[in-house]
């Protein structure tokens, strides 16, 4: 049971355009996201979080939208740069509790 | 080092022997998690400690995999008699409190293959 799932496993994007990362989650429970980015031979890094009494969240060129009702989160990137590719987690959590369920992951490329 | 560390990096074992993973967390962190990420697929979570105490193992697949953090700052993870299905990079994460809605930092993995 894939309690959080990121349907599209890549997505390529012109250097200077906009990213769009979607999510989609079916637990109810969840009430606080993440999106983590994961480089290579690497673990996965925190990228900005957005609680469920938030519909955006914006740091820099990075901004997480959550839409409640449709249980939908996206991450936008703007302008999309080559150091952004790699692969990007979605990520739920709730009930006060630190354990967190993870999506699939989604190969972003920026192109230069 | 400042970030969390993981050691071995990779991990060779033939099918029946037994491994130990071991991670060193953020100095200070009092939370700790392990999760497990097969080929192609997200960090799928294992188990979770507060200091030494393990408060949730339910994603642990099995008897043979067992966990420990007795001092409540190392831990290690322990797969007995290996088998293919356990070939996986292994996730090791700390964060600072015990609350809710902390940011998790994760050390670089260990690669396990099971020959």
């Amino acid at each position: 049971d894939q309690q959080v799932k990121q349907n599209s496993p890549s997505l390529s994007v012109q250097e200077g355009r906009i990213s769009i990362l979607n999510c989609d989650y079916t637990n109810s429970m969840f009430d606080y996201f993440l999106w983590y980015k994961k480089y290579p031979a690497e673990g996965p890094t925190f990228l900005i979080s957005i609680s469920s009494i938030k519909d955006k969240n914006e740091d820099g060129r990075f901004t997480v939208f959550l839409n409640k009702s449709a249980k939908h989160l996206s991450l936008h990137i703007v302008p999309s740069q080559p150091g952004d590719s790699a692969v990007y987690f979605c990520a739920a959590s709730g009930g006060g509790y630190q354990k967190v369920t993870f999506g699939t992951g989604t190969k972003l490329q920026v192109i230069p | 080092g400042a970030g969390v560390s993981q050691s071995p990096r990779y991990k060779v074992a033939k099918r029946g022997q037994d491994v130990a993973l071991r991670c060193d967390p953020i100095s200070g962190h009092v939370s700790l998690f392990w999760y497990q990420q097969a080929l192609g697929q997200g960090p799928e979570f294992l188990t979770y400690f507060q200091n030494e105490a393990q408060l949730d193992k339910s994603g642990l697949p099995s008897d043979r995999f067992f966990a420990e953090r007795p001092e409540g700052s190392v831990s290690t993870l322990k797969i007995q008699r290996t088998q293919q299905e356990d070939s996986a990079v292994y996730l090791c994460a700390s964060s600072f409190s015990r609350a809710a809605y902390n940011e998790q930092f994760f050390g670089p993995g260990t690669r396990l293959t099971v020959l």
